[in-house]
């Protein structure tokens, strides 16, 4: 079946590192997106590709890197420099970058910095 | 103002009922607008896209009025299963299919 995978599911960090949380797709969707999602709060746009080897800052880019080496797979690393990076970090793809198309999500990755 | 607003609720309904849900967004020139559903702690899955001459998909009925930039999801006959948070998501301007995603509206169907 197709679809998102993120991983790992659940991923704990100590203060001062980078992490890599994972995103691939099997959909064939042109366009990828991150998303973090805080308690009370709607998802947040951190980064997101329309095509493969492009990538444009979303609206809370700011401590977060990303790649996009590969259609099928769109990476999100959490440096040192996220001030707040405990969240539940959502991965999600559409068809193209049209507007008008809904997004499919993968199934998230809760961080907590320790 | 935010660009996307929801009730947060919750909204306590008994099974059976019929329950709305409202969503006001503030960018005029909005093109494509949804119902995304979120059970707890999981990913937002796409319930229904919404049209501007409103659609409907089972016991659910959603409507759109572009005038008052106004989105309306209505549920009949409500499940237990339905107990969820009801996102509503408007596309963005400017270029890419960036959407906003309201905070939700907390659903909780009872016995």
């Amino acid at each position: 079946d197709g679809g998102i995978t993120q991983s790992p599911k659940y991923l704990f960090r100590k203060e001062g590192q980078n992490v890599t949380l994972s995103c691939e797709q099997n959909l064939n969707h042109d366009a990828m997106y991150w998303y973090r999602q805080d308690p009370g709060q709607g998802l947040r746009l951190i980064y997101y590709s329309q095509i493969v080897n492009d990538f444009q800052k979303g609206d809370i880019a700011e401590g977060y890197s990303v790649s996009r080496e590969k259609k099928e797979s769109f990476p999100l690393t959490v440096t040192s420099a996220q001030k707040n990076p405990t969240a539940f970090y959502l991965c999600a793809s559409s068809d193209s970058w049209v507007t008008g198309n809904g997004y499919t999500f993968g199934s998230g990755t809760r961080l907590t910095v320790v | 103002r935010k660009e996307v607003e929801q009730d947060p609720g919750p909204f306590n309904v008994p099974e059976g009922a019929t329950v709305a849900f409202n969503c006001t967004y503030s960018n005029s020139a909005s093109q494509s607008f949804f119902w995304y559903r979120q059970d707890c702690r999981k990913e937002p899955k796409l319930l229904m896209s919404v049209y501007s001459s409103g659609n409907e998909d089972g016991r659910f009925t959603a409507q759109l009025n572009r005038a008052s930039q106004y989105i309306s999801l209505l549920i009949r006959d409500s499940k237990l299963s339905d107990s969820a948070t009801y996102l509503c998501v408007v596309s963005r301007t400017g270029g890419g299919n960036k959407l906003t995603f309201g905070t939700g509206t907390q659903l909780k169907v009872e016995l």
